[in-house]
């Protein structure tokens, strides 16, 4: 596609639920980069993927949150047992490797209540 | 470990009047600078960036910033915002080589500067 898509856009869940956010990125990117951004927060890095693999996963919070790529592409991000401070924006973005531009998809609004 | 700085919160600014948006960044080389902008909603845009080379680069919708290595700065500016500029900017650096792992992220981001536009 033109751009990074993700998917939902919007996702309201109860509190202990999963959920998975799904992330699309530039055709032929080989990193992709998960990053959190709540309010007055800024961009809180979650975790890095290279191809399939991920060398970077410092940023997740917890162990309830988990994060898999296949294909080289499509990347998932997983929350278990949501609790209401995961409730942020989640943003994927793209780039064809070291030292180039990152693209950011549009984010999905993550609401736990 | 690399930080970025951006002191303002929040910048007023009457439309058409010239603008400049601050950033401080750590690092022990010089990094890759970038500064991204985020509309309400929406993903963040790539704004424009600093690798090497002259110090002051141009980006998209008339934006400048201006690499200062003795100052550690990367400033952005525009000579005159229109309301449409309204919006969050982030200043982001990037290891040379880009991603160097061993806990290292792609970027750091600072907090951003929301910037708001008087009529």
């Amino acid at each position: 596609g033109a751009g990074v898509s993700q998917s939902p856009s919007n996702k309201v869940t109860e509190k202990g639920k999963d959920v998975e956010l799904r992330c699309d990125p530039i055709s032929g990117h080989t990193a992709l980069y998960w990053y959190r951004q709540s309010l007055g927060q800024g961009l809180e890095f979650l975790i890095y993927f290279q191809g399939n693999s991920a060398p970077d996963k410092s940023g997740l919070p917890s162990d309830r949150f988990s994060a898999e790529r296949t294909g080289g592409s499509v990347s998932t991000l997983t929350i278990q047992r949501t609790q209401q401070e995961d409730s942020a924006v989640y943003l994927c973005a793209s780039s064809s490797g070291q030292g180039t531009p990152l693209h950011f998809g549009n984010g999905t609004r993550l609401t736990v209540t | 470990a690399q930080s970025v700085t951006q002191p303002d919160i929040h910048i007023t600014v009457s439309e058409g009047a010239s603008l400049e948006l601050r950033c401080n960044y750590s690092y022990g080389a010089t990094p890759y600078l970038f500064w991204y902008v985020q509309s309400p909603g929406q993903g963040l845009q790539l704004l424009l960036k600093y690798f090497s080379g002259d110090t002051l680069v141009q980006g998209i919708k008339g934006f400048e910033a201006e690499f200062k290595r003795s100052q550690s700065s990367f400033n952005l500016r525009k000579p005159s915002v229109h309301w449409s500029d309204a919006a969050e900017y982030f200043c982001a650096v990037q290891g040379p080589g880009g991603y160097s792992g061993g806990g290292a992220d792609g970027l750091t981001f600072g907090k951003g500067t929301h910037l708001i536009i008087q009529p």
